[in-house]
């Protein structure tokens, strides 16, 4: 089955701007891959920020995008706060298997 | 209030069988993909299995099948996952999800070798 890459970790400043990726073994990420991404605090279950691509979830803060960029998706945060520090995992479909990406440990620092 | 409420979890020696279930309420439940994920001890999310609102299509990951089968009912609001032949490589926090929108608390197998 496919492997989804993130980036291990990144740092981004209170109120900078950082982005988050999602690559996949098998080509380009599309639309047809219904991204996803999740936001995992210590001890919680996964929360979903973005789906299907740029389409955010009731709950999610007005800071966070998703996007196609450079073959890949991708979670833009803008204006980054001290409680957005945590995991990111992006999920990706491939005709009807999932699979998630080995997540993206973000501190705001 | 859409709520997914799990059980079933628990200690198993390698070889042995463990059938989760979560219990939805809120939603109408026949209308949704359901699915499981579940999460080593200090490690990523990684998906398992799901199931079609009627039924009709499962698909699993390599790694659990012909060991662990997703079902559900649909008159009972429930979904499951049984698990056979577990190995210590399977011990996780499993969750629930519908969609991956809305997830359960979780559920903690630990399998003994």
């Amino acid at each position: 089955q496919a492997v989804v890459t993130q980036e291990p970790s990144l740092t981004v400043s209170p109120g900078g701007t950082v982005t988050l990726t999602c690559g996949s073994s098998t080509g380009g990420v599309t639309s047809d891959h219904f991204p996803y991404w999740f936001q995992q605090k210590p001890g919680q279950a996964p929360r979903t920020l973005i789906y299907d691509t740029n389409n955010k979830e009731s709950w999610t803060p007005a800071r966070f995008s998703g996007s196609l960029l450079g073959g890949k998706a991708a979670l833009t945060l803008s204006g980054a706060q001290p409680e957005d520090e945590a995991e990111y995992y992006c999920l990706l479909s491939y005709s009807g298997f999932r699979v998630f990406g080995g997540g993206t440990k973000l501190t705001v620092l | 209030e859409v709520q997914l409420v799990q059980s079933g979890g628990g200690l198993v020696q390698a070889g042995g069988s463990l059938r989760l279930s979560c219990a939805a309420s809120g939603f109408t439940f026949s209308s949704y993909w359901m699915n499981w994920v579940r999460q080593a001890p200090g490690k990523g999310l990684e998906w398992v299995a799901t199931i079609k609102g009627d039924g009709s299509e499962k698909h699993h990951v390599d790694s659990v099948k012909g060991r662990f089968t997703i079902s559900r009912d649909n008159a009972k609001n429930s979904l499951y996952l049984q698990m056979n032949s577990l190995r210590a490589d399977d011990t996780a926090v499993y969750f629930c999800a519908r969609g991956f929108t809305f997830w359960g608390q979780g559920t903690l197998v630990t399998v003994s070798s």
